[in-house]
């Protein structure tokens, strides 16, 4: 069964550092998405993307934060300048065809720790 | 705002069944996804409703009132394995953006 998968497991990493994290979604799916999730806390969305640019994002997703699909396989998301704050669980996921009503399938999640 | 309330814990026992509810701003609703995450794990998705009544699958059912901005997961026959945390996540206004409530966290005994 396809999955979605990302890279890395986990990561620490010095505030003020860049990190990206990777993604492959489902090979025929068109929507992408990434979610954070701060330990004991609820599931929170950063970003959806189709068609090669961004569709919606919270207000969470500030100017340290970039979405960019290098290829045709890979979904990052990058984070420039790494706060404390932004210690979390993020996860990818992907949607099919038309988005909306559709179901969203998560990959495992990198696990950050910023220090 | 678009607020999704669901009982922070439950417990129940192994073989029996447990109701989970989540209850939803109705203005706007465009559908609303049940979704299973154990600790440390991603969520993985177990059902999805937009229209009223009972959807099916399995030991696993969900419900849907629209009028009410209701639902609940019914989980039956209940296994240890079935201990995990159970988020309710809604699309409003015609986009895909999911709003998750903060999850209900079963424990099932033997």
């Amino acid at each position: 069964e396809p999955e979605v998968t990302q890279t890395p497991s986990h990561q620490v990493t010095q505030m003020g550092q860049e990190v990206i994290l990777r993604c492959v979604p489902i090979s025929n799916h068109l929507y992408f998405y990434w979610y954070r999730q701060i330990l004991g806390q609820k599931v929170e969305f950063l970003v959806s993307f189709y068609n090669n640019e961004i569709s919606e994002k919270s207000e969470i997703f500030d100017d340290q934060f970039s979405v960019e699909r290098p290829d045709g396989s890979n979904f990052t998301l990058k984070i420039r300048s790494t706060k404390l704050e932004d210690s979390a669980m993020y996860f990818c996921a992907s949607s099919g065809v038309t988005g909306v009503q559709e179901t969203q399938y998560f990959g495992p999640g990198t696990r950050l720790l910023v220090l | 705002g678009q607020n999704i309330d669901q009982p922070t814990e439950m417990t129940a026992t192994e073989g029996a069944i447990v109701q989970i509810n989540c209850t939803y701003q109705t203005s706007g609703f465009n559908g609303l996804f049940w979704y299973q995450q154990h600790a440390g794990e991603a969520p993985t998705f177990l059902s999805y409703n937009v229209l009223d009544g009972l959807e099916e699958k399995g030991r696993f059912s969900s419900f849907l009132s629209r009028s009410k901005g209701y639902s609940y997961l019914l989980l039956k026959e209940l296994q240890m394995k079935d201990s995990a945390s159970y988020l309710c996540a809604v699309a409003w206004d015609n986009t895909d953006k999911l709003i998750f409530g903060t999850g209900t966290r079963l424990q099932v005994f033997p």
